[in-house]
């Protein structure tokens, strides 16, 4: 049960775009359509930006979008804001039953 | 409104034991598995262990055998029952609804000390 391999942080400037990846195995994130995006405000409780790889949840902005390439899962947000300055975690099932998350990427807004 | 409110964290001395409840409202609570997720001062988030309706469970390797999620469909309740707690244990305890929401609570903490 080895955590997902994140970037420990990204940057971009308010407007900009940024992308964070998500990289597992095909017994996790490449082989299953369930892995979900958080984000965590100092605390805050996480909330999800997206969930089943590319399904954005009522309430969140169009700005979030998911993708997977092979064993990577990846989060866009475009036209970066202050307020999306935050902690983004990944998660996926794994082939065990059990969950995973990643290690967590700080996301600074320059 | 969907809620989950966690109750039952505070200090505990290592080797002791607590139990955890995540008490469920607004949603049919039957449908949906209920989540542990936890996050030590500072740390990132960990997956601790999962329940279903019918009782189906998983536990992360690091909690196995000492701890165990269990629920009350009546009450629509969920626990958490720590046993043999360890200082690394010490963290925020989430309760989480399953995908595709993923709501959580306010998280209570556990703290394990001498």
């Amino acid at each position: 049960q080895s955590a997902l391999t994140q970037p420990a942080s990204v940057s971009g400037s308010p407007g900009q775009s940024i992308t964070i990846s998500c990289t597992g195995s095909s017994s996790d994130v490449g082989g299953y359509d369930y892995v979900s995006w958080f984000q965590q405000h100092p605390s805050k409780a996480p909330k999800v930006v997206i969930s089943d790889v590319t399904k954005r949840p009522s309430g969140v902005s169009y700005r979030f979008s998911g993708s997977r390439s092979g064993n990577t899962a990846s989060l866009t947000i475009s036209g970066l804001q202050a307020e999306d300055e935050a902690h983004y975690y990944c998660i996926s099932y794994t082939s065990s039953g059990t969950w995973v998350f990643g290690g967590g990427t700080k996301l600074t807004v320059l | 409104e969907v809620q989950l409110v966690e109750s039952g964290g505070g200090l505990v001395q290592p080797g002791g034991s607590l139990r955890l409840s995540c008490a469920a409202s607004g949603f049919t609570f039957t449908t949906y598995w209920i989540h542990w997720v936890r996050q030590a001062p500072g740390q990132g988030l960990v997956w601790v262990a999962h329940i279903f309706s019918d009782g189906n469970t998983a536990y992360a390797d690091s909690v196995k055998g000492r701890f165990t999620i269990s629920r009350d469909n009546a009450k629509n309740t969920v626990y958490l029952q720590m046993n043999s707690l360890r200082a690394e244990d010490t963290a925020v305890y989430y309760c989480v609804r399953d995908r595709p929401h993923w709501e959580w609570g306010q998280g209570t903490l556990v703290t394990v000390s001498s």
